[in-house]
């Protein structure tokens, strides 16, 4: 079957750093991509990777490695607006999105 | 119109009426998908459409039915509600299928069946 695992919730600090994990298992890869959705409003796109390494933009990045299936989101310099669920979600060998439950972060002033 | 419309915004429905979910893009998207959202599981795909005219089954079809005849439109259609179809909607659209193409998303419909 496919599965994405991500942390149920995490907590962090304004203005720290924080790392929120995904590792996957699916049938093929076509991309990993994060979403960010707050409470009550719809998802909306942060990053794409499809080849191993780092994307930087901005206050986010996201890592990529194939090999191992994994990829984690990286936040910088933490602001109360970034409470917020973060999607995990990889695209199969159908070009379909399987998607994680999502991480809830819980940013404390 | 700019994106994704949803409507109705929220919807309280008795079991077994049949209901219709509306979904419109102006982004002239060739594809559109149809998600639910439970609490603690992750968006699961309904029914998707690579373009006009054409429609696929996605991982929790049963009990839902699509059809695309425009660009623009992607109805959803609960023939029968159950309470089991109680969840937040989501329609999406993005230019194509293929790799990259990131998903938009439309604001959501908050369906409960009792």
């Amino acid at each position: 079957g496919q599965n994405i695992d991500q942390p149920t919730e995490m907590t962090a600090t304004e203005g720290a750093i924080v790392q929120i994990n995904c590792t996957y298992q699916t049938s093929g890869f076509n991309g990993l991509f994060w979403y960010q959705q707050h409470a009550g409003e719809a998802p909306t796109f942060l990053s794409y990777n499809v080849l191993d390494g780092l994307e930087e933009k901005g206050r986010f990045s996201s890592f990529l490695s194939r090999s191992k299936g994994y990829s984690y989101l990286l936040l910088k310099e933490l602001q109360m607006k970034d409470s917020a669920s973060y999607l995990c979600a990889v695209k199969d060998s159908n070009y379909q999105l399987i998607w994680g439950a999502g991480t809830k972060l819980i940013i404390k002033p | 119109i700019a994106g994704i419309t949803q409507a109705p915004t929220s919807q309280i429905l008795a079991a077994g009426r049949r209901m219709t979910l509306r979904c419109t893009q102006d982004m002239r998207h060739n594809a559109m998908y149809w998600y639910r959202q439970d609490l603690g599981l992750g968006l699961r795909l309904i029914h998707y459409s690579n373009t006009a005219g054409t429609t696929g089954k996605g991982e929790v079809p049963d009990g839902y039915s699509v059809s695309r005849a425009n660009t623009d439109d992607f109805p959803l259609t609960l023939a029968s509600a159950v309470p089991s179809q109680t969840s937040v909607y989501f329609c999406a659209s993005s230019e194509n299928s293929g790799e990259y193409n990131e998903q938009f998303f439309g604001p959501g419909t908050r369906l409960t069946v009792l």
